[in-house]
């Protein structure tokens, strides 16, 4: 059992605004940043936010992160059907000494 | 352009060993820290172990710890993870993946392998 929880699962319609949490604790996403990945059907992760809010090059604006004290979230905007994917957050945990992952979060679009 | 490329998977009794590797191209690998990332059928992603770009520094998951040894070549630009003790439990794809900074303690990768299966059964 993952120790940062995030819903198994999030729907919108297209054009909709969607936010997913992640919940840690202090010696993870207390402490730490938090990154998210999206991972399409059948392919590899895909790094979608770093350092709590910071989007790589070529990710599109629509995604944004936040994070305060030992949550953060995941907003989506504009929701599109190629949106569609599995989403997880992630942190260095300090107690464990080891990064985790939440459990993931399915994202359907109506 | 960074590419990962995994290879080493296959199908293993429980008990037995595998050795994976990575062959990294496309940046100066000694720069980066590496991981290995895992996701069981149908599951999520847990990560499994790290190590820092020198390769001095290494972690461990406490699901493989003692079982599993994460190592690395900078001269042939190779990642491994040496797994032993395998378990029906360890059945999972295995991704490589890239750090952003040197030191391994650190859950942001930006390049991701393919993934290499790995299956535990008798």
């Amino acid at each position: 059992q993952s120790v940062v929880t995030q819903p198994p699962s999030a729907s919108g319609t297209p054009g909709q605004r969607v936010t997913i949490s992640c919940s840690g604790s202090s010696s993870s996403i207390g402490t730490n940043n938090v990154n998210w990945y999206q991972q399409l059907p059948g392919t590899a992760p895909k790094l979608l936010i770093y350092g709590n809010d910071q989007r790589p090059s070529g990710v599109s604006d629509r995604f944004s992160g936040s994070k305060s004290g030992t949550s953060a979230s995941l907003a989506i905007s504009g929701l599109q059907s190629g949106d569609e994917a599995d989403y997880y957050c992630a942190a260095w945990d300090d107690s464990l000494n080891g990064a985790v992952f939440g459990g993931g979060t399915q994202l359907t679009v109506l | 352009e960074v590419q990962l490329l995994e290879s080493g998977g296959g199908l293993v009794q429980p008990g037995g060993s595998l050795r994976l590797s990575c062959v990294a191209s496309g940046f100066t690998f000694s720069n980066y820290a590496m991981s290995w990332v895992r996701q069981a059928p149908g599951k999520g992603l847990e990560w499994v172990s790290a190590i820092s770009g020198s390769g001095d520094s290494t972690y461990y998951a406490d699901s493989v710890k003692g079982r599993f040894t994460i190592s690395r070549d900078n001269s042939k630009k190779t990642l491994s993870l040496q797994m032993n003790s395998l378990k029906a439990e360890d059945t999972a794809v295995y991704y490589c993946a890239k750090s952003t900074v040197v030191f391994g303690r650190s859950s942001r990768s930006d390049s991701w392998g393919q993934g290499t299966q790995v299956t535990v059964s008798s």
